[in-house]
């Protein structure tokens, strides 16, 4: 049973244009929403997360918008670089669970110049 | 970069035969985690710990066991591998001093089994 559902799959933006990938999850006890950028040949890395009292956090030009009624969060980058090209992971947990990650399946980017 | 290594960093080995990978960090962080990353499904965890001699499963261990003799030390080992756990293996530690709780990963072990 995949609890944290990922979307799109892939996805492809032109430089300079806004990339946005949506998660949605079921289990109510997540408290904490995680986003990992991971570029080929290396491990993810923490990009930003959120917790659910705030509906949205922004650092510098990546931004996550959380709607906790509808159990669904997203990442919106902003002014997309050929550099941001990655997988990105979202990813949920629950404090009470030793800090166990339940990752999506991850969105490949791919900005093109 | 929590001075987490993980060796090997590459190993091809054949259907049956044993094979351990050792995730290493540096930070004298609690947690440890253990993960696999196949195409299609994300980061599935494997086994987990936290603390020496502490460990628990997670949503894929069948096939694997871990042992945690040292803080710094996390074993991951296939007891006899066989095809379906070609893939690659992540090592993740926690530091739950911090308010963040960020997993900070190694840069994994490609493993192939023939």
């Amino acid at each position: 049973q995949q609890q944290v559902k990922q979307s799109p799959q892939s996805l492809i933006v032109q430089k300079g244009g806004i990339s946005i990938i949506n998660c949605a999850y079921e289990n109510t006890a997540f408290d904490y929403f995680p986003w990992y950028q991971q570029f080929p040949g290396k491990g993810p890395a923490l990009l930003i997360a959120i917790r659910p009292d705030v509906s949205e956090k922004k650092e510098g030009r990546f931004t996550i918008s959380f709607n906790k009624s509808a159990k669904q969060f997203s990442l919106h980058i902003m002014d997309s670089q050929p550099g941001d090209s990655a997988t990105y992971f979202c990813a949920a947990n629950s404090g009470g669970s030793n800090y166990k990650l339940t990752f999506g399946k991850g969105t490949l980017l791919t900005v093109n110049p | 970069d929590a001075g987490i290594t993980q060796s090997p960093r590459h190993k091809v080995t054949e259907t049956g035969t044993p094979v351990t990978l050792r995730c290493h960090q540096t930070e004298n962080h609690r947690y440890m985690y253990w993960y696999r990353q196949d195409p299609g499904h994300g980061l599935r965890l494997i086994h987990y710990s936290y603390g020496v001699k502490d460990t628990d499963k997670g949503e894929v261990s069948d096939g694997y066991s871990v042992s945690r003799s040292k803080t710094e030390d996390f074993l991951l080992t296939l007891e006899s591998a066989t095809s379906s756990q070609t893939s690659v293996y992540f090592c993740a530690t926690v530091d739950d001093r911090s308010s963040y709780n960020e997993q900070f990963f190694g840069p994994g072990t490609r493993l192939t089994v023939l």
